[in-house]
């Protein structure tokens, strides 16, 4: 079964510029999430999708990132303009359930790596 | 706002040794997870404690869980090589949202 796969894999745009990254969660994974870590930082949460919806957003920093989840399938993270402390490691994330006691597993992608220069 | 704070985040010990990673918070939570990161790699969840007193073990490595305190530890038993990754607590606060320590970056020499 395939796991949750980020594309792309490594980006270098200049600042200002857009760069979109894509995240397929693992089939039937409801729940979808964006984390960055950026500059060695500790890994931070960005937003959680379930199905097509937002179920929380609180961790996007600012209006230049938009994150979509069309259909409930794949999301999408756009970051425009591109600034230079938006470099980081990008995680996507899925999991079939959330909350209550089943400790649900998180299952992460292999990061897509942003550098803006 | 949350902190969650691991330590150490360098830890160097030779094979053979035994060590353990601590990794606190500050606010309430009945879950805890540990990652362990190889590098360019994704996360690769370890353990998932649910309750207070919850320890579970899976090779080298026991994970416990101490809610009143606010604690987990990570405990490495005669380290070996391939267990050289970085390793992440995580807090679910809600739903799923997780908190992230710095993470430990472990290296186990001959």
């Amino acid at each position: 079964e395939a796991g949750v796969t980020q594309f792309p894999s490594h980006s270098v745009i200049e600042k200002g510029q857009t760069v979109t990254l894509r995240c397929d969660p693992i089939s039937g994974h409801d729940n979808l999430y964006w984390y960055r870590r950026v500059m060695g930082k500790e890994i931070k949460f960005l937003l959680h999708f379930v199905k097509e919806s937002k179920q929380d957003e609180s961790g996007m920093p600012n209006n230049r990132f938009l994150a979509e989840r069309t259909g409930g399938t794949y999301s999408t993270l756009k970051v425009q303009p591109a600034e230079l402390e938006d470099s980081g490691v990008y995680f996507c994330a899925s999991s079939q359930g959330y909350g209550g006691l089943s400790g649900n597993t998180i299952y992460f992608g292999e990061g897509s790596w942003l550098t803006v220069v | 706002e949350l902190k969650v704070e691991q330590n150490p985040l360098f830890l160097s010990m030779q094979e053979g040794k035994n060590y353990t990673i601590y990794c606190n918070y500050s606010t309430t939570s009945d879950r805890l997870y540990w990652y362990r990161q190889d590098p360019g790699k994704s996360l690769e969840s370890l353990f998932v404690l649910l309750s207070n007193g919850a320890v579970k073990q899976e090779g080298r490595l026991m994970a416990s869980l101490d809610t009143k305190a606010r604690l987990s530890t990570l405990h490495i038993t005669a380290a070996v090589h391939d267990l050289s990754a970085t390793y992440f607590c995580a807090v679910d606060i809600n739903n799923n949202d997780m908190r992230f320590g710095a993470g430990t970056r472990l290296t186990v020499k001959p």
